[in-house]
């Protein structure tokens, strides 16, 4: 059973518009909330992350959303540049329990046109 | 500053062999853990580690094992290879703190043929 769910595989977006990628949880334990960013043949490496004590987080041209209601996080990026294109995993866990464990969605292919 | 280093990053091997695939760390990070990456799937733990002489199973660890004898280095052998280990093996490292995610290594790509 996915605890991490990311339903879009891909997306497509053309470059300086608005990039949406979503991501549902199921596991009301969770309290951190991860995206990394994946080019091919490389490692994921770290983009942002959100508390679950917060509902906005900011960095530069990328911002999380989490709506603990919902069991919801989104990822927006604007404006949406080519070197974006990369795979998105979204990642949770439940600091209190696990020791930091994260439990990882399949990821969304994300293709920003020129 | 080399991070997390993974090697080899290519292997192919015959079903029933055994390897071992190398990752160190130079950050001095407590936790590491294995990933595997199946095409299409996320990331699944296999094993990790909250220290040196420490280790636990994740959610796949069948036929897998992992020893941590220094802080730096997390081997993870595989003793009898088949041909549903083929897949993108990923080591990571990280501090047990929230402002961190973790730093991954580049990946092994291996087959079992």
């Amino acid at each position: 059973d996915q605890q991490v769910k990311q339903n879009s595989p891909s997306l497509s977006v053309q470059e300086g518009r608005i990039s949406i990628l979503n991501c549902d949880y199921t596991n009301s334990m969770f309290d951190y909330f991860l995206w990394y960013k994946k080019y091919p043949a490389e490692g994921p490496t770290f983009l942002i992350s959100i508390s679950s004590i917060k509902d906005k987080n900011e960095d530069g041209r990328f911002t999380v959303f989490l709506n603990k209601s919902a069991k919801h996080l989104s990822l927006h990026i604007v404006p949406s540049q080519p070197g974006d294109s990369a795979v998105y995993f979204c990642a949770a866990t439940d600091y209190g329990g696990s020791q930091g464990n994260l439990i990882f969605g399949k990821g969304t292919k994300l293709s920003v046109k020129p | 500053n080399a991070g997390v280093t993974q090697t080899p990053k290519f292997r192919i091997l015959k079903i029933g062999q055994s390897m071992t695939l190398q990752c160190t760390q130079d950050m001095n990070h407590n936790y590491m853990y294995w990933y595997r990456q199946d095409p299409g799937m996320g990331l699944k733990l296999i094993y990790y580690s909250v220290g040196a002489g420490i280790t636990d199973k994740g959610e796949v660890p069948n036929g897998y094992n992992v020893s941590r004898s220094t802080t730096e280095d997390f081997p993870l052998r595989l003793e009898l290879a088949a041909p549903s280990q083929t897949s993108v093996y990923f080591c990571a490292s990280s501090v047990p703190t929230q402002s961190y995610g973790y730093t991954f290594g580049s990946g092994t790509r291996l087959t079992v043929v």
